[in-house]
């Protein structure tokens, strides 16, 4: 069974599209992230979800907006798509600190 | 300059070495996380430490608080070890509130173990 799952695993679209990427966790936790892996490698987190609370929110545009339909689940949104967004992005949770990584979506914007 | 310090970038084994990677962090932290990403992309957690010493099979992870730093350390290196390793530091960073799980990344150490 995995832990944390992402959907889709490749997703390539046109600039200006709306698209989403889903994630679920099985394993109970409470706090639920988003980060982003740019073509350098270099993570950097999004967003953080707690208990369907949003409890942090990095300098990311507005464009892009979680969403958290239960403690399971947070799927990120993202609007009007732009180069500068083809990423790596992966969504992670934690309950005590460790966090587990789901496998990546990698979003890819012609 | 990044809040957190990897070194070095890049690394060259040949098996059988004993591997140590270092990081820096200038952030308060609550904890100091170590993540492998596997050359096909997966990331995994190997430990999460606030003090002292971690040991897990080969890997060895340690932490000295006062000075900032961490390493990780692995013994009997094996080509299955090739992988980013990467520092990762949580805690409330400045301006914001809430949540201690925040990590903020290094920029990976790229680990190749030559058989």
């Amino acid at each position: 069974d995995t832990a944390v799952s992402q959907t889709p695993k490749y997703l390539v679209t046109q600039m200006g599209n709306d698209k989403s990427i889903k994630c679920e966790q099985n394993l109970g936790h409470d706090t639920m992230y988003w980060y982003k892996q740019d073509s350098k490698k270099f993570l950097k987190i999004m967003f953080s979800y707690n208990n369907k609370e949003l409890i942090i929110n990095e300098t990311v545009p507005n464009r892009f907006s979680p969403k958290s339909p239960d403690k399971a689940h947070l799927n990120l949104h993202i609007n009007s798509l732009e180069l500068g967004d083809s990423a790596v992005y992966f969504c992670a949770s934690s309950l005590t600190g460790s966090q587990f990584f789901g496998p990546g979506t990698r979003l890819t914007v012609l | 300059k990044n809040e957190v310090e990897q070194s070095p970038q890049n690394l060259t084994a040949q098996e059988g070495e004993f591997i140590t990677i270092n990081c820096s962090y200038s952030v308060g932290i609550s904890a100091l996380h170590w993540l492998q990403q596997h050359p096909g992309g997966g990331i995994v957690s190997l430990f999460m430490l606030s003090s002292g010493k971690k040991k897990h099979g080969r890997l060895i992870a340690t932490i000295n608080i006062q000075e900032k730093h961490s390493s990780l350390h692995i013994t009997a290196s094996h080509p299955r070890d090739s992988a980013v390793y990467i520092c990762a530091a949580s805690g409330p960073p400045r301006g914001y509130g809430g949540s201690q799980g925040n990590l903020i990344f290094g920029k990976g150490t790229k680990l190749s173990v030559k058989p």
